[in-house]
């Protein structure tokens, strides 16, 4: 039962260039919706994240865009760097603000090319 | 910049053993999370602790798991009998308040049952 879906498991990109991360979700309910970057043997780092009031949020190199109704995020960076090479989880909760823990997706693994 | 600190990183026990992994939360954080990635698998969600109690737990969080914030600074999961399918990575996570939910995840503890 796969609630939050990353259907790519690898993307590589061009340094400089701009990385699309995608991730769709099937439970109505979820409300929050947070990207994390992971690294081997680290746990995941907070990106950033998306209330479901909004469609866009950005911070710096990294954007978030929700399409509530195609129930579709997509994280956008640029330009991308060597840096970025990471594994990048999608996650949502239901709670807004509440205790519920994050539902994740497995991950899509960002190769950046120099 | 604060940090979510888990001990230790890896712990190897043999089948049928007990288990306490620790977490110290960021300092002013008042929910707390423990997580499980099975190698090649997804993060997934086990429980969620707030005003010393459990919030919300997941079908993953049977009578074999427990946790307990001992002190004030404490975080703990307790696995009482040890199974091979334990074998993961767990994490802690904490967040500061309702009203948003980035949490911030430790490196992790890599539970290694023989």
């Amino acid at each position: 039962d796969q609630q939050v879906k990353q259907n790519s498991p690898s993307l590589s990109v061009q340094e400089g260039r701009i990385s699309i991360l995608n991730c769709d979700y099937t439970n109505s309910m979820f409300d929050y919706f947070l990207w994390y970057k992971k690294y081997p043997a680290e746990g995941p780092t907070f990106l950033i994240s998306i209330s479901s009031i909004k469609d866009k949020n950005e911070d710096g190199r990294f954007t978030v865009f929700l399409n509530k109704s195609a129930k579709h995020l997509s994280l956008h960076i640029v330009p991308s760097q060597p840096g970025d090479s990471a594994v990048y989880f999608c996650a949502a909760s239901d709670s807004g603000g509440g205790a519920d823990g994050l539902t994740f997706g497995k991950g899509t693994h960002l190769i950046i090319q120099p | 910049e604060p940090e979510v600190t888990q001990t230790p990183s890896h712990q190897v026990t043999q089948m049928g053993q007990e288990v306490i992994l620790r977490c110290v939360p960021i300092s002013n954080h008042l929910y707390f999370y423990w997580y499980r990635q099975i190698l090649g698998q997804k993060v997934e969600f086990l429980v969620s602790f707030y005003n010393n109690e459990i919030s919300e737990k997941s079908e993953i969080f049977d009578d074999q798991f427990s946790v307990e914030r001992p002190d004030g600074s404490n975080f703990t999961l307790k696995i009482r009998s040890t199974k091979l399918e334990d074998s993961a990575m767990y994490f802690c996570a904490s967040r500061w308040a309702s009203g948003s939910n980035e949490q911030f995840f430790g490196p992790g503890t890599r539970l290694t049952v023989l």
